[in-house]
């Protein structure tokens, strides 16, 4: 029972590089998030998606785009990376159409931008 | 403008005694509320939640309370256990499609 699953673990770019980050949930949840958590600040929304075919922005979206590619997987990339988004992505999922539930997580991607 | 508020940064607390953590938010459309734990390398995992209808929950050694009045709620762990020692963050939701928002978190440490 894998969860939430996230690509890379680990990651070091230079300034200006492209890169996305893979996820995918195999249980069935029709809502996806992309959070960033740095150190003394908890964690911040990018983007959610509610559902397959939907995106939207969340506090933190500038210099990310999204794609919900289909019902498992909700991708997050970043054009031109600069060292201000060095961060832990967290990458979570939730079923909305069940009332009050908690969002699943997953282990996270460790990015460093030099 | 910080709308979840964890005041304290770090709690130490000796094993079997209670850990109590606080969270307090300025939002008065949040009407759900969750705690939870992280540790090291790994993702937050869920751990207990109330809806603002309720003014407590109980799970186990896990009680969350609720204070709506003066926006305000805690987690209280009894006993308490060195696994228990982590990173606590609670986390708000008003009914918008499930998103959270975090406090800054809490690393409670549990010492044998």
């Amino acid at each position: 029972n894998a969860g939430v699953t996230q690509t890379p673990k680990f990651q070091v770019l230079k300034t200006g590089q492209s890169m996305t980050l893979q996820c995918a949930q195999d249980m069935n949840h029709n809502s996806m998030y992309w959070y960033r958590q740095d150190p003394g600040m908890g964690l911040r929304l990018i983007y959610y998606s509610a559902s397959e075919g939907t995106t939207d922005k969340g506090e933190v979206p500038n210099g990310y785009n999204v794609s919900r590619l289909n019902k498992r997987e909700f991708s997050l990339r970043l054009e031109s990376a600069a060292p201000s988004q060095t961060s832990v992505y967290f990458c979570a999922s939730s079923d909305l159409n069940l009332s009050n539930q908690p969002q699943h997580f997953g282990d996270g991607t460790r990015l460093s931008i030099l | 403008d910080q709308q979840v508020k964890q005041n304290s940064p770090s709690l130490s607390v000796q094993e079997g005694r209670i850990s109590i953590l606080n969270c307090d938010y300025t939002n008065s459309m949040f009407d759900y509320f969750l705690w939870y734990k992280k540790y090291p390398a790994e993702g937050p995992t869920f751990l207990i939640s109330i809806s603002s209808i309720k003014d407590k929950n109980e799970d186990g050694r896990f009680t969350v309370f609720l204070n709506k009045s003066a926006k305000h709620l805690s987690l209280h762990i009894v006993p308490s256990q060195p696994g228990d020692s982590a990173v606590y963050f609670c986390a708000a939701s008003a009914t918008s499609y499930g998103k959270l928002t975090f406090g800054q978190g809490t690393i409670l440490t549990v010492h044998p």
